[in-house]
């Protein structure tokens, strides 16, 4: 089975700092996106990417910026915290193939940003 | 319009009735149709996926997807108080590989 990791199930933060979101995938997939979700308003792409090095915006990207250096590893961040980035933000890998189209999501990460 | 949009809820049945969700999508281009379950709490996990007009069953759930009307739905049968949890649509649009999820809707099974 595919696991989705995500480093940090609870942060903290102070408005203005930076916040880094990790999250690694073990299958070697090619296409991993980064969700917030947020009552009444349900999932939100941030951003996903395709491959290494290889991002597109999704469709609230304004405050966030997304890093993927290594194929298992994409990493989200908030050069800039605000109280309005306070969220539940969700990673997740796509894999393809064999009749099935699969986005396995990992445990996710709650942010608050005082 | 929303690109995809599901019944309001909450929906509310008691156990062992029938439970239906319902989803209309907007990109009339869309392939691939995929119900999540997602607990309070948790994140969401894949329970059906479907891609042919009519139906498909897994176990207790049915996804039923229309094409032609642009909607999909997902039955499941003989409902039971884990079945408790919101169901999210989500859709692969004619433009690439990214899901766009409607809201979800959340379904309680009272025992």
């Amino acid at each position: 089975d595919v696991k989705v990791t995500q480093s940090s199930r609870y942060l903290v933060k102070r408005t203005g700092e930076k916040v880094f979101l990790e999250c690694v995938q073990d299958m070697d997939h090619e296409n991993m996106f980064w969700y917030r979700q947020d009552p009444g308003l349900g999932l939100r792409l941030i951003y996903f990417s395709y491959d290494v090095k290889m991002k597109e915006k999704g469709d609230i990207p304004e405050g966030y910026s997304v890093s993927r250096e290594k194929k298992e590893r994409f990493s989200l961040i908030l050069e800039s915290a605000s109280t309005n980035q306070t969220s539940m933000y969700l990673c997740a890998s796509l894999s393809w193939g064999g009749g099935a189209n699969v986005l396995t999501f990992g445990a996710g990460s709650r942010l608050t940003v005082l | 319009q929303k690109e995809v949009e599901q019944n309001s809820g909450p929906l509310s049945v008691p156990e062992g009735a029938i439970a239906s969700l319902n989803c209309t999508y907007s990109d009339r281009g869309s392939q691939s149709f995929f119900w999540y379950r997602q607990y309070s709490g948790k994140s969401p996990e894949l329970i059906m996926f479907i891609y042919s007009n009519g139906d498909k069953e897994d176990g207790r759930f049915t996804a039923q997807l229309n094409k032609a009307s642009q909607y999909v739905s997902l039955l499941i049968r003989d409902s039971q108080p884990s079945d408790s949890a919101t169901y999210l649509c989500a859709v692969i649009p004619t433009s690439g590989s990214r899901l766009t999820f409607g809201e979800g809707t959340q379904l309680t099974v009272n025992p």
